[in-house]
């Protein structure tokens, strides 16, 4: 089955960048969704297509792929940030997959 | 806007089966995916299965494999995950989520259900 691994946790400092990966074995040649959950809610798409972005989400959100590695990106990062964030990829033979998710702490 | 509403908190006995419901509102609901993710407390997202509803056919995590089923009511727009022979490790969060584009299961998910806690205890 196809695993993808993301760091536990990431700190950043309010008007830092943020860069959370997600490791997975050729993840470039998959189209990666990211999702973010803020506590005792569901979570929301942020980033779709490795790269996209849903109406509504800051332009700070960004997101890339190649190789192994996928990385979502957050610009200036603010304190309403704070949340946990997974990735998400489709494999022919698991279906959906998600990472394990990171937990973004804003210091 | 389409909204995707959930049935209530559950508390089950082990062994039994527990049925969730999903009803969509605002918008098309047949030719749009809805999968069915579950979250334990504390854990990550997982995968259950989904459905087109206008294929009727879903699709299963093997992990649920012959434990789940999930279906679909077009006349009422509902999407439903039936999960039986409940064990204390299925206490969890279950939300419903449904795809961006039509048609297929391949999609990233854009509207979430609020979430369903399933509790399974003696």
């Amino acid at each position: 089955s196809y695993v993808l691994t993301q760091p536990p946790s990431v700190s950043v400092a309010p008007g830092q960048t943020a860069r959370i990966t997600c490791g997975g074995n050729n993840i470039g040649s998959k189209s990666v969704h990211w999702y973010q959950q803020k506590p005792g809610q569901a979570p929301v798409l942020v980033v779709y297509d490795d790269s996209d972005r849903p109406s509504g989400i800051p332009e700070r959100f960004s997101g890339s792929n190649s190789g192994n590695t996928a990385t979502l990106t957050i610009s200036r990062v603010e304190a309403g940030d704070e949340a946990d964030y997974y990735c998400q990829v489709w494999d022919s033979s698991s279906f959906w997959v998600f990472g394990g998710g990171t937990k973004l702490t804003v210091l | 806007q389409v909204q995707l509403v959930q049935s209530g908190a559950e508390v089950k006995k082990p062994g039994s089966s527990v049925k969730v419901s999903c009803k969509a509102s605002g918008g098309t609901f047949s030719s749009y995916a809805i999968s069915w993710v579950r979250q334990a407390p504390g854990q990550g997202l997982e995968w259950m299965g989904g459905i087109i509803p206008i294929f009727g056919t879903a699709n299963y995590a093997q992990k649920f494999q012959g434990r789940v089923t999930i279906t679909a009511d077009e006349s009422t727009s509902t999407a439903y995950m039936e999960l039986s022979s409940l064990r204390s490790e299925d206490t969890a969060v279950y939300y419903c989520a449904r795809v961006r584009k039509m048609a297929t299961i391949r999609d990233a998910f854009d509207i979430w259900g609020q979430g369903t806690m399933v509790t399974v205890s003696s």
